[in-house]
């Protein structure tokens, strides 16, 4: 079965650039994360998703950050615009209501220069 | 509020030694605990869990039990590889199947030949 997928696995953009990251959930999970992951302050969610309705993004870090999930199978995290603070790895996770685990991708790695 | 905390790496061991990553939590109702494990480059998997007091998670050699008295969750292996050189996680569930995971910081963990 295809876990969590993600892309782009590596972005290197410049300041001020848009980025969008996407995140395709594991078939029938009804839960889709973002995280995100940096030396200094580990691992962070930034929001979450239940049936495709967001749940919590209190710790989406400023307006810069926005969310979406139009369906199921497809979520995107975008920030716009960019700053060489957000470098990072950000990881998507999806579950299923039932069994609680959570299953990651494999990170989209940002590098804003 | 509901946190993890874990002890700070890094760890370093030698190939068979004895290994123990403490973990304790805060939590106002009743947790599902897990262990997750971040090998090189990757996203995090589910090492091991435990949903209620006094259950003990077990795999790949690792152990870890539920002790609601010392709201602890330890991670223990009697004979560590170089192939367990990674970052592990301890996180806490409240709710159930609600919500989000809550995460520790991760201790890295390095195993020398």
């Amino acid at each position: 079965d295809a876990g969590v997928i993600q892309s782009p696995r590596h972005e290197v953009t410049e300041m001020g650039q848009e980025v969008t990251l996407r995140c395709k959930p594991i078939s029938g999970h009804d839960y889709l994360f973002w995280y995100r992951q940096t030396m200094m302050r580990g691992l962070e969610l930034l929001i979450y998703f239940n049936n495709n309705v967001p749940i919590d993004d209190s710790g989406m870090p400023e307006d810069r950050f926005s969310a979406k999930m139009p369906n199921a199978s497809f979520s995107t995290l975008k920030i716009q615009p960019s700053e060489p603070r957000d470098s990072a790895v950000y990881f998507c996770a999806s579950r299923r209501q039932v069994t609680g685990e959570l299953f990651f991708g494999e990170g989209s790695r940002l590098t804003v220069l | 509020g509901d946190s993890v905390t874990q002890m700070e790496g890094p760890v370093t061991l030698s190939e068979e030694a004895c290994l123990t990553i403490n973990c304790t939590y805060t939590a106002t109702g009743y947790p599902s605990l897990f262990w997750y494990v971040q090998y090189p480059g990757e996203g995090l998997q589910l090492l091991l869990k435990a949903t209620k007091a006094d259950d003990k998670g077990s795999n790949k050699g690792f152990e870890a039990t539920y002790r609601k008295e010392t709201t602890s969750f330890h991670l223990e292996k009697g004979s560590v590889q170089v192939s367990d050189s990674a970052v592990y996680f301890c996180a806490l569930s409240v709710g159930g199947s609600q919500g989000n995971l809550i995460f520790g910081k991760g201790t890295k963990l390095s195993v020398k030949p």
